[in-house]
């Protein structure tokens, strides 16, 4: 049963422009939504997170969009740059019970 | 630095035997857990421990065994009982749950030959 659903699992974008990776939740216990990093062979580091009574949160060039009501979330990366392909995980939390979602390997290319 | 070391970085084992993965952490965190990643899978966690001398199946716990004899470790035994053990196992910790997410290890990428 996956509780946050990813999409797109990969995603191509040229350097300067904006990549968007959206996650759905099924819980509406989650309290706290998080973001990850993952760069190949390294354990997965947070980027950016949110709680639910914030509609937007931005830290420099990385941007999360909360829609409370339809249970969905966006990672928005704007001036994407070659050093930002990875993969990108979107998580929900409620207590001690962190759900992930499956994944997105964004690759920017020069 | 404080943070969270997963040893070792590479580990292949026969089928049929038993191995350890250690995780040490140094953030003075509560709580400590164990996932797996495979590709296009995402995270799925084998177990989570809260304090000492506690530990909590997860998900996918069959196959696995854990120990918290110290606030700082939290080991993994991968038993001959997993089927599909080959995988990259990521260790991680957070000082009180559900408040300021996880910090993670580099993980131990495991091959079963």
């Amino acid at each position: 049963q996956q509780q946050v659903k990813q999409s797109p699992q990969s995603l191509i974008v040229q350097k300067g422009g904006i990549s968007i990776i959206n996650c759905a939740y099924e819980n509406t216990a989650f309290d706290y939504f998080p973001w990850y990093q993952q760069f190949p062979g390294k354990g997965p580091a947070l980027l950016i997170a949110i709680r639910p009574d914030v509609s937007e949160k931005k830290e420099g060039r990385f941007t999360i969009s909360f829609n409370k009501s339809a249970k969905q979330f966006s990672l928005h990366i704007m001036d994407s740059q070659p050093g930002d392909s990875a993969t990108y995980f979107c998580a929900a939390m409620v207590m001690n019970d962190m759900r992930f979602g499956a994944g997105t390997r964004l690759t920017v290319k020069p | 630095d404080g943070g969270i070391t997963q040893s070792p970085k590479y580990l292949f084992r026969k089928e049929g035997q038993n191995v350890t993965l250690s995780c040490e952490q140094n953030l003075n965190h509560d709580a400590m857990y164990w996932y797996r990643q495979d590709p296009g899978q995402g995270l799925r966690l084998i177990y989570y421990s809260q304090i000492v001398n506690d530990f909590q199946k997860g998900d996918i716990a069959e196959g696995y065994s854990v120990s918290r004899e110290k606030k700082e470790s939290f080991p993994l035994t991968v038993t001959s009982a997993q089927k599909n053990p080959t995988a990259f196992y990521l260790c991680a910790s957070s000082k009180q749950t559900g408040v300021y997410g996880y910090t993670f290890g580099s993980g131990t990428r495991l091959t079963v030959v």
